[in-house]
């Protein structure tokens, strides 16, 4: 079974400042993983995936992440944190062939000015 | 493209009324699925479809939910009778290849 695991529930930065979001993933098979934010009362945008191409994908709003298979893990990561970066973010999971998503609990991203 | 469409954006009910959320999916898209989003438990897949016939209900919580997909174009996820535990936001999600979904905007459901 495919499991991913938030490592922070809350992540706080000051605008400018890099930001890191961490996922560990658990999957029996070469996993597809992707990043969906959500800002308040709206639904969920996807963010980047990584679908076994290249190990470091490049998502929108100048966010990236990379797959280490050794470490199974999938962190996001962006340069430099906005004030409209501030959202809720979701580390997902899907294994080969048609599997569920399965989300993470979400990090919270505050971002003060 | 308008994206996924959910109505309503918001519902109150009150108890042991019945709630119906409607939800049509991106032209072209063969999957679609419903989600409940609450702070107890996070995001749940309730259901999910591909081509119009219900796949995996495995996640419907009780017999009080039901969902149908009578054509690509809608979706209708109906709770009968509603009950306050069912308050949360509901989700529509469709695909192509079921895996990176697009989202609706969600509903948000209150039962008094």
């Amino acid at each position: 079974a495919q499991s991913v695991t938030q490592l922070d529930s809350h992540v706080s930065v000051s605008e400018g400042t890099p930001v890191l979001l961490r996922c560990n993933y658990s999957s029996s098979y070469s996993p597809s993983l992707f990043w969906y934010v959500q800002h308040p009362n709206k639904g969920l945008q996807l963010l980047l995936k990584y679908t076994s191409a290249a190990t470091l994908v490049k998502g929108i709003n100048g966010f990236e992440a990379e797959f280490k298979k050794s470490e199974t893990s999938f962190h996001l990561t962006k340069p430099s944190a906005h004030m409209s970066d501030a959202a809720e973010y979701f580390c997902v999971v899907s294994g080969t062939g048609f599997q569920k998503l399965v989300f993470g609990t979400g990090t919270r991203l505050l971002v003060s000015p | 493209d308008a994206g996924v469409i959910q109505s309503p954006r918001h519902e109150v009910t009150e108890m042991g009324q019945e709630v119906t959320l409607r939800c049509k999916p991106i032209s072209g898209h063969d999957y679609l699925f419903w989600y409940r989003q609450t702070m107890m438990r996070g995001l749940e897949l309730l259901i999910y479809f591909n081509n119009n016939v219900p796949i995996d209900d495995s996640g419907m919580p009780e017999d009080r939910f039901s969902a149908k997909m009578p054509n690509a174009s809608f979706s209708t996820l109906k709770i009968q009778p509603s009950e306050p535990r069912d308050s949360a936001v509901y989700f529509c999600a469709s695909s192509v290849d079921s895996r990176e979904q697009y989202f609706g905007p969600g509903t948000r459901l209150t039962v008094t």
